[in-house]
C-alpha cells in the first residue's frame, strides 16, 4: 500500500512562471490537506479538500494560489507568476475521513530563482 | 486562534540518555495531538497520535503524554541513540480539521 506521494520532489522555476505541484492521497482516502514550510518557519496549514470540494481554504494567499481535487487524477496546487518568497517545501497529507490521522507525503521543495 | 511552541528549539544530548520533548497550545478545545519526526530535506513521520480522550500513547521506545486542561503534552524518548537524531514536531487539530505545529526541537544524539 503505497503511501502519499508527491511529484515532482524538487521543482525549480522563475520568477514569473507557474508552479503545479501533484499529490496523490493513499488509497482509500478522500480527504487531501497541503501544508507549506518556508525556510526557517514552521509547517502553516494551506487548504483542505475533498473529492471535488474545497472544505477550508483559509490558508491560503489570496492571490496566485489556487488548488483542485477532481473526481479522478491527483490533488493540484497551483501556484501562478511565482516569487522567491514562494520558495518553500510544500507538504501534501491525506485521511480516510474526516476526524482521522493525517498522513504526509514527501513534500515539493520549490525554488524560484 | 490556536498556538503551539515547542521548548526548547534545539537539544544536544550524549547517547543513551533519555529525551524530554515539551508542546504546549493555547486553545485545549483539541481533538487530537501528533508527535512527528523530520529528517532533513524529508517528509513527516508520525510518531504517535493521542486522542483527546487519552493521556497518553506508548510505541517502543516513546512515550507521549497529554494533558489538555493545561495545554501540554510531553514527548518522552528512552534510552536515546544517534539514530534519534531529527528534528520533533507536534500538531494539534481542533475544528476545522487543519493541523496547528509548533516550531519544531532540534535534537541531535552523539555517539
Amino acid at each position: 500500500n503505497a503511501g502519499v506521494m508527491q511529484n515532482p520532489r524538487h521543482l525549480v522555476r522563475r520568477r514569473g512562471q507557474e508552479a503545479r505541484l501533484r499529490c496523490s492521497p493513499m488509497k482509500g482516502h478522500s480527504h487531501v490537506y497541503w501544508y507549506r514550510q518556508l525556510p526557517e518557519e514552521g509547517l502553516k496549514f494551506m487548504v483542505y479538500l475533498q473529492k471535488e470540494n474545497i472544505i477550508d481554504e483559509s490558508g491560503m494567499p489570496k492571490e496566485r494560489f489556487s488548488a483542485e481535487f477532481p473526481k479522478e487524477g491527483p490533488s493540484i496546487l497551483r501556484i501562478q507568476q511565482v516569487v522567491r518568497g514562494d520558495s518553500a517545501a510544500y507538504f501534501c497529507a491525506s485521511s480516510p475521513q474526516e476526524a482521522y490521522e493525517q498522513y504526509f507525503g514527501p513534500g515539493t521543495r520549490l525554488t524560484v530563482t | 486562534k490556536q498556538e503551539v511552541t515547542q521548548i526548547p528549539a534545539a537539544l544536544s544530548v550524549p547517547e543513551g540518555e533519555n529525551l524530554v520533548l515539551n508542546c504546549s497550545f493555547t486553545d485545549s478545545a483539541i481533538y487530537n495531538l501528533q508527535w512527528f519526526r523530520q529528517d532533513p530535506g524529508k517528509g513527516l513521520t508520525s510518531l504517535l497520535l493521542i486522542q483527546s480522550s487519552q493521556r497518553e500513547q506508548t510505541s517502543g521506545r516513546l512515550n507521549a503524554s497529554l494533558d489538555k486542561s493545561s495545554g501540554r503534552s510531553t514527548l518522552y524518548i528512552a534510552a536515546s541513540q544517534p539514530g534519534d537524531s531529527a528534528t520533533y514536531l507536534c500538531a494539534v487539530r481542533a475544528a476545522g480539521n487543519k493541523l496547528t505545529f509548533g516550531g519544531g526541537t532540534r535534537v541531535l544524539v552523539k555517539p
